[in-house]
């Protein structure tokens, strides 16, 4: 168990970029999350995937926003044409969920910087 | 909605004091709740998690806490506060449809040399 891996850990980019995140999760975590953290808040929930399907996306994500998860192991999470609002850490976190609450691990996280 | 809240956001404390952590919450079922510790640039690790049973649980690093159907609340306590202890708390917790977790804005605790 190697826990949960985001690459990369820093990224600096300029307004109008494109960016990828990736995210490996632990192995047999069957869901995975994507949160955005500003600084000074709280982890803000975005996305979530049970398997490969993506089974919610909050009102936080924009069009400009698209996540993947396509055979249900790693994920991407890419932003387009980004913003300095983009600006935060990305954190992902994996789950073996079953049935009803399970304990998130999370990943170290991606900092996004947009200049 | 569901919510947690955390009223504190910064506090100090001189170590080797005690210390408590105010997280309240606002759901209708039984709560599943978590506290999270992040040092800078860091991921979150986790404390310690309240799913049901005894409502006194016992975490990492010294850490407990207590679970108040009552106050709606879910304290985090330490008795001896180290200097490593420095860093962002987060209490949270499971919607009740478990489809997400939600946070707190997070409390963070300067310590005292």
């Amino acid at each position: 168990d190697t826990g949960v891996s985001q690459n990369p850990r820093h990224k600096i980019t300029k307004r109008g970029q494109n960016v990828t995140f990736r995210c490996d999760p632990i192995s047999e975590h069957n869901r995975l999350y994507w949160y955005r953290q500003t600084l000074g808040q709280g982890p803000e929930f975005l996305t979530y995937f049970q398997n490969e399907a993506q089974l919610e996306k909050s009102r936080l994500l924009s069009d400009r926003f698209s996540a993947e998860r396509p055979k249900g192991s790693f994920s991407t999470l890419e932003i387009q044409r980004t913003e300095q609002g983009d600006s935060a850490m990305y954190l992902c976190a994996s789950s073996a969920q079953r049935t009803g609450a399970n304990v998130l691990t999370f990943g170290a996280g991606s900092r996004l910087t947009v200049l | 909605a569901q919510s947690v809240t955390q009223p504190d956001i910064h506090i100090t404390v001189s170590e080797g004091a005690s210390l408590e952590l105010r997280c309240n919450y606002s759901y209708g079922a039984t709560p599943y709740l978590f506290w999270y510790v992040q040092s800078p640039g860091q991921g979150l690790q986790l404390l310690l998690k309240y799913f049901s049973g005894d409502t006194l649980v016992q975490g990492i690093k010294g850490f407990e806490a207590e679970f108040k159907r009552s106050q709606s609340s879910f304290n985090l306590r330490k008795p001896s506060v180290h200097w490593s202890d420095a860093a962002e708390y987060f209490c949270a917790g499971w919607g009740t449809s478990y489809d997400k977790v939600i946070f707190g804005p997070g409390t963070s605790l300067s310590v005292i040399p």
